[in-house]
């Protein structure tokens, strides 16, 4: 498998303008996460999705911060407007439902999107 | 509620020398605990994990991480350190069935003198 695929890499954006960061979590996980990673506050968790659903968005900073998953394939996380505050390496990871034991439910991180907003 | 605590910000060790990292962390119910490694511009990867079972567990690359419940401790070992474990360390907490909300700690760190 190719892991949890995030695309783009980097981005350099201008203040006030629209991000979209897009996420292919593993085939077969059912579980897809947002966080995000800063200096001063380390890795938060944004929002994080079930079968598509959303299930807890309560890490979502601002009303400026949205995530949609339209299908079990992709993600993605906009933030319209964007700030400089909002400058960070935002990751997606992904898992399955299952128990402990197993490992199923282990999350496994793509390699993060830098954000940069001038 | 859940949090994690890394003490050491940042550490350094001589290549072959051993290493431990600290991690304590504070939940109301069993804890299930992670260490995971990231490089420069790479992702988290996963070296360990505890849920339940024998208190020391073993990990990729030559880790090991000790669950101490009386002092709410996990922390990361490694006997001789090489220089590819550059990296930073990430400890985090979630819950038992399932880690669908983990919490992470700040990071440590780890510079490794030739």
């Amino acid at each position: 498998d190719a892991g949890v695929i995030q695309s783009p890499r980097h981005e350099v954006t201008e203040m006030g303008q629209e991000v979209t960061l897009r996420c292919k979590p593993i085939s077969g996980h059912d579980y897809l996460f947002w966080y995000r990673q800063t200096m001063m506050r380390g890795l938060e968790l944004l929002i994080y999705f079930n079968n598509n659903v959303p299930i807890d968005d309560s890490g979502m900073p601002e009303d400026r911060f949205s995530a949609k998953m339209p299908n079990a394939s992709f993600s993605t996380l906009k933030i319209q407007p964007s700030e400089p505050r909002d400058s960070a390496v935002y990751f997606c990871a992904s898992s399955s439902l299952g128990l402990a034991e197993t490992g199923s439910d282990t999350q496994y991180f793509g390699p993060g999107t830098r954000l940069t907003v001038l | 509620a859940q949090s994690v605590t890394q003490p050491d910000i940042h550490i350094t060790v001589s290549e072959g020398a051993s290493l431990e990292l600290r991690c304590n962390y504070s939940y109301g119910a069993t804890p299930y605990l992670f260490w995971y490694v990231q490089s420069p511009g790479q992702g988290l990867q996963l070296l360990l994990k505890y849920f339940s079972g024998d208190t020391l567990v073993q990990g990729i690359k030559g880790f090991e991480a000790e669950f101490k419940r009386s002092q709410s401790s996990f922390n990361l070992r490694k006997p001789s350190v090489h220089w590819s474990d550059a990296a930073e360390y990430f400890c985090a907490v979630g819950h038992l069935q399932g880690a669908q909300k983990l919490v992470f700690g700040q990071g440590t760190r780890l510079t490794i003198n030739p």
